[in-house]
């Protein structure tokens, strides 16, 4: 199993731009997650699926939009980038939609929006 | 609200010394809670999760609901312990975790 992925590692956009990070998994997990890290800030949930076509918005929405159409892929949409997406952003999966289950995380992405 | 505070941002030990990191959490309910560690360049891993009531790698981690506390501890520090930990929650019934804003343990050699 590859686990979670994600693609690009690093990407640097202008303010503006629009862009889609991507995240899959191949452990037919049901739950997965897009996380924000910032230096003192730990991380932020930013959305959420507990399963394909179901999504919901998490601490930190504004600004992305997500869908689930397969049980593999969650991607993450920034729609006008701005200096303060400036982050690195996580992808996480679990097995089951409702916990306490352990999260598995992808290697991130980081993003610099100029 | 749920709400998971480490008050410290940086934590040095010198190797083989205890190491202790702070975790408290604030939450209504009954949460579950758990560490995560990051190493250098490795993407973020479960390191203890409360109700599995395990050690791993040294550390154990005893959640205290007087206290509000779920401390991270190790008695004998080692060099490849250095890393950045997070303590995180997660409330009854739901799977999104909640994090604090994470200590960076440097043992020194």
């Amino acid at each position: 199993n590859a686990g979670v992925t994600q693609t690009p590692k690093f990407q640097v956009l202008k303010t503006g731009q629009s862009m889609t990070l991507q995240c899959a998994q191949d452990m037919n997990h049901e739950y997965m997650s897009w996380y924000r890290q910032d230096p003192g800030m730990g991380l932020r949930l930013i959305h959420y699926s507990v399963g394909a076509g179901i999504t919901d918005q998490g601490e930190v929405p504004n600004g992305y939009n997500v869908s689930r159409s397969t049980t593999e892929d969650f991607p993450l949409r920034l729609l006008s980038a701005a200096p303060s997406q400036t982050s690195v952003y996580f992808c996480a999966s679990s097995y089951r939609r409702i916990g306490p289950e352990t999260q598995y995380f992808g290697p991130g992405t980081r993003l610099l929006v100029l | 609200a749920q709400r998971v505070t480490q008050p410290e941002k940086l934590l040095s030990v010198f190797k083989g010394a205890p190491v202790e990191l702070k975790c408290n959490y604030s939450y209504s309910g009954s949460p579950e809670l758990f560490w995560y560690v990051q190493y250098s360049r490795q993407r973020l891993q479960l390191l203890l999760r409360h109700i599995s009531r395990e050690s791993i790698k040294g550390f154990t981690a005893d959640l205290n609901k007087g206290e509000t506390s779920f401390h991270l501890k190790k008695p004998f520090a080692q060099e490849e312990d250095s890393a950045m930990y997070y303590c995180a929650l997660i409330r009854t019934g739901a799977n999104n975790l909640f994090f604090g804003t994470g200590t960076r343990l440097t043992v020194i050699p």
